[in-house]
């Protein structure tokens, strides 16, 4: 069990935006920041947007991020068909002195 | 350029020691504040992260497997070690290996390498 939680699906039509949440706990998202990651089934995860915000070269616009508490979220805009894929977020937890990672969500473009 | 590359035994017995390597260029652990961590995926299933080593030769491990993992580095080859102690089917996954930069804190994972597929027989 992820300790991380994330709902398992997410969908939107072309063009919409869906958002992506993941709750955690104080010493995880409360304390540290939160990376996002993209997974397209049989390839290795690449990184979205690291804690500070700032993507790799090449991340789209169209992602944004926020975080409030022990919860924080991922909004993709202008959903195009190359955003159908798996979606982890992580932290780092200082109480583990560890990573964790959501349990992912697959986002479905309809 | 930053590349990682995993490798090891595709298929192990159940109660065998697992023992997966990583090479990577690019970058090297002699650097302050490099670091290199094992991140598992049991087939469709989410990432899980298992051990990270830094350049001054500190080592955290997940809470839950801390008891059968080791890892280690060979600076001089460019390479960490990850060994699993103990195998059972339920540590069939892809493993990945990924560079971390320590910063103020230890960043999030950013080069990863391909994964390489381990199946655990019983």
């Amino acid at each position: 069990q992820s300790v991380l939680t994330q709902p398992p699906s997410a969908s939107a039509t072309p063009g919409q935006r869906v958002t992506i949440s993941c709750s955690g706990s104080s010493s995880s998202v409360g304390s540290n920041v939160v990376s996002w990651y993209k997974q397209v089934p049989g390839t290795a995860p690449k990184l979205l947007i690291d804690g500070n915000d700032q993507g790799p070269s090449g991340v789209p616009d169209r992602l944004s991020v926020s975080k409030s508490g022990t919860s924080a979220s991922l909004a993709i805009s202008g959903l195009q068909s190359e955003d159908e894929a798996d979606y982890y977020c992580a932290a780092w937890d200082d109480s583990l002195n560890g990573w964790l990672f959501g349990g992912g969500t697959r986002v479905t473009v309809l | 350029q930053v590349t990682l590359r995993e490798s090891g035994p595709a298929l192990v017995k159940s109660t065998q020691t697992l023992t997966l390597t990583c090479s990577f260029s690019g970058f090297s652990l002699r650097t302050t504040g490099m670091c290199v961590t094992w991140i598992r995926q049991p087939p469709g299933k989410a990432l899980e992260w298992l051990a990270l080593i830094d350049w001054d030769d500190d080592k955290f491990y997940s809470t839950s497997l801390k008891a059968r993992l080791t890892i280690s580095m060979d600076t001089s080859i460019n390479q960490v070690v990850l060994a699993m102690t103990n195998v059972d089917p339920a540590d069939t996954a892809t493993y990945y290996c990924a560079r971390i930069k320590k910063v103020v804190g230890y960043g999030a994972p950013d080069y990863w390498g391909q994964g390489t597929l381990v199946t655990v027989s019983s």
